[in-house]
């Protein structure tokens, strides 16, 4: 398996920044970064992906560094409603499957 | 609410019973997914469908029997739970199971209880 590293918690104040790091050193040139979050007594939902450059879309941005073996997702204002497990994935490309980490549990601070 | 529909939201059951969990998903997406959650932990892949034909077995006993009848349904079926089986089963599916960028969109799960 493809594996990724993440802080096992972090914090935010409400309304600020967050920036989730994420770690994959042994990443393949065609292995796509995923992220997903898990809110409390939900499924995990699908936050945003990318393979080398930066993505934006209306969730979060994913910043990827220069050689991939590291990405930062961003969440530009945190909500209350963001407080959630995030978990960073490697989706390798060819294999019919997709593993979790331990993901990094966000606590947000009013 | 989400795209992918999971049947029951909760289910107890005897450690004789028989039951099955069930799954649709109508975005035509060609693989599915079923994945069990303990509490805090992260989801664990059990079976991976892929145009209807079973693609991936993570070594899950053969007490949990899965089954997709058509490109939308999935089914889990359930004998002779122990306990430990106890968790949160999570279906998923994605348009492609082999594509890397084809994200997976999840249901929220059956809650199950085995007594």
């Amino acid at each position: 398996d493809a594996k990724t590293t993440q802080p096992n918690s972090m914090e935010s104040n409400e309304e600020e920044p967050v920036h989730l790091p994420c770690n994959h050193s042994t990443i393949s040139g065609t292995d796509y970064i995923h992220w997903y979050r898990q809110l409390p007594s939900q499924g995990p939902e699908y936050v945003i992906h990318g393979l080398t450059s930066n993505v934006n879309n209306r969730m979060a941005s994913l910043a990827i560094a220069e050689d991939r073996k590291s990405s930062t997702l961003i969440l530009h204002r945190a909500t209350l409603r963001d407080a959630a497990v995030y978990y960073c994935i490697l989706r390798v490309a060819g294999a019919n499957n997709l593993f979790f980490g331990t993901g990094t549990r966000l606590t947000v601070i009013p | 609410d989400t795209e992918v529909t999971q049947t029951p939201k909760h289910l107890v059951m005897g450690m004789t019973n028989k039951k099955s969990l069930k799954c649709e998903q109508h975005m035509g997406h060609r693989a599915m997914y079923w994945y069990k959650q303990k509490a805090k932990k992260p989801p664990e892949l059990m079976f991976v469908y892929s145009y209807e034909k079973l693609s991936i077995n993570e070594s899950v006993p053969s007490r949990f029997s899965p089954e997709c009848p058509n490109s939308s349904l999935l089914n889990l079926h359930l004998h002779a739970l122990q306990p430990e089986d106890s968790a949160l089963y999570l279906c998923a599916s994605s348009q492609s199971g082999t594509r890397a960028n084809s994200p997976l969109h999840f249901g929220n799960g059956t809650r199950l209880t085995v007594t």
